[in-house]
């Protein structure tokens, strides 16, 4: 059974920092992994999505990596700014008779102080 | 393109109601997945449909729930009758062919907020 999970559970930090979200799991058979904000109230937004074979993602201020082997993911965040404050969640995609299932980690609520 | 939509957005009602949720995915996409997150708990998968057909149901917590997707379009979560246990956010999700790796991406949408009394 796939565990995820994603440490800190909460960050704060000053405008303008790099910071680092992590994300584990259990289980290194995976299709895929997918980096998600979720803002008060709101839905989920896609971030990054990384494929299996792939080594990171990059979009913009944002660098997702993924090591298979260790079972870990990052989430880099360059030069952060206050409305980054969200949620932050990484999901990691099955594979084989999973394929399509995500397993959701509890997340990182990251607050960024003007 | 539009995105993910659910309906409604908010839902209170009393045990042992019954309440139905539901799912329009973005158009084109074979794939649709319902979530949910009860309080102080993380996402957990409940099923997924590849078109019309169930793909995995590992996720449903009981047989009081009951999801549909009828020719393959919108979606359906039916809880009845509803327990207390059953409050939280309901998200559905889709994708376009998961066998197609750069397709697999999910989409969310913003979720239903189920409370019951």
């Amino acid at each position: 059974k796939q565990e995820v999970t994603q440490i800190p559970a909460a960050l704060s930090v000053p405008e303008g920092e790099n910071l680092v979200l992590n994300c584990s799991f259990t289980d290194s058979a995976i299709y895929n992994l997918q980096w998600f904000r979720q803002d008060p109230g709101k839905g989920l937004t896609s971030l990054l999505l990384i494929q299996s074979s792939q080594r990171e993602q990059t979009s913009g201020r944002l660098n997702a990596s993924l090591d298979k082997s260790s079972g870990r993911s990052t989430l880099y965040i360059a030069a952060s700014q206050p409305g980054d404050s969200a949620t932050y969640l990484c999901a990691v995609g099955g594979y084989n008779t999973n394929a399509g299932k995500s397993t959701f980690g509890d997340g990182t609520t990251l607050t960024v102080k003007p | 393109e539009a995105g993910v939509t659910q309906f409604p957005s908010h839902s209170v009602i009393e045990k042992g109601q019954t309440v139905t949720l539901r799912c329009d995915p973005i158009s084109g996409h074979d794939n649709l997945y319902w979530y949910r997150r009860v309080m102080g708990k993380e996402i957990k998968f409940l099923l997924h449909f590849v078109k019309e057909s169930k793909q995995d149901e590992s996720g449903m917590p009981n047989n009081r729930f009951l999801a549909e997707r009828t020719g393959g379009t919108y979606s359906t979560l039916k809880v009845q009758p509803a327990e207390l246990e059953d409050s939280g956010v309901y998200f559905c999700a889709s994708s376009r062919n998961r066998l197609v790796s750069s397709y697999n991406e999910q989409f969310f949408g913003p979720g239903t907020r189920l409370t019951v009394l």
